[in-house]
């Protein structure tokens, strides 16, 4: 079993909508939890960064962890055509002293 | 000005080759990284400096050494190259080692 689990879609969404991606992970110590985007031809992007359970508002974007559930999700609102890209989500426990990647859901807002 | 700057962009070579691919940051942190992705965009850590000293050392064949001349710079050299070794390579840094991290644009290697 993979340590984060990410469902690699395709999603593909109207403009407008609000988006929900998911990642859920086996070790109870990770710690910290982030989202990063990434346009194609170009490196992953950090978008959101949280420690705790709970939800993390940026903008457009909201982080939600549930360590009790293990599971986190990204919530986009009114998404654009420009959210097009590859989401990854990727999570730190002391106990490995690295991040551990999910393979990324791939979506497209369609105009 | 870019934070982590990678070169070359592209990389197409024959197997059997050697190559290297630079890597610069200018953000101050202390940790740098490469890491492998796939044509399934799954990133997966190679190596792991903090302050020039080598802290992770995935499961990567000995063919990839990674060489840290200072805390800014961390360069990936790989010897006979195979097939297998084609996909994106990205370095990144980060402040410590459980701090997000910023990633270059990638080296795209081909192995012809």
């Amino acid at each position: 079993q993979k340590e984060v689990e990410q469902d690699p879609g395709p999603l593909s969404v109207p403009e407008g909508a609000i988006v929900s991606l998911n990642c859920t992970y086996s070790n109870s110590a990770f710690q910290y939890f982030m989202w990063y985007r990434q346009y194609s031809r170009k490196g992953p992007e950090l978008l959101m960064y949280t420690y705790s359970s709970g939800n993390k508002e940026d903008g457009r974007f909201t982080a939600q962890v549930d360590k009790s559930s293990k599971y986190i999700s990204l919530f986009i609102r009114d998404s654009q055509p420009s959210d097009s890209a590859t989401y990854l989500c990727a999570m730190w426990a002391n106990t490995g002293n690295q991040f551990y990647f999910g393979t990324g859901t791939s979506l497209t807002v369609i105009p | 000005d870019t934070a982590v700057s990678q070169t070359p962009k592209y990389l197409v070579t024959q197997m059997g080759n050697d190559k290297s691919i630079k890597c610069e940051q200018n953000l101050g942190h202390d940790t740098m990284y490469w890491y492998k992705q796939d044509s399934k965009k799954f990133l997966k850590i190679m190596f792991s400096y903090n302050n020039k000293e080598l802290i992770i050392n995935e499961t990567v064949p000995n063919r990839f050494s990674p060489k840290s001349p200072d805390k800014a710079h961390l360069n990936l050299h790989i010897n006979s190259l195979e097939l297998g070794d084609s996909a994106v390579y990205f370095c990144a840094s980060s402040r410590q080692e459980d701090q997000p991290q910023h990633f270059g644009d990638g080296t795209r290697l081909s192995i012809l």
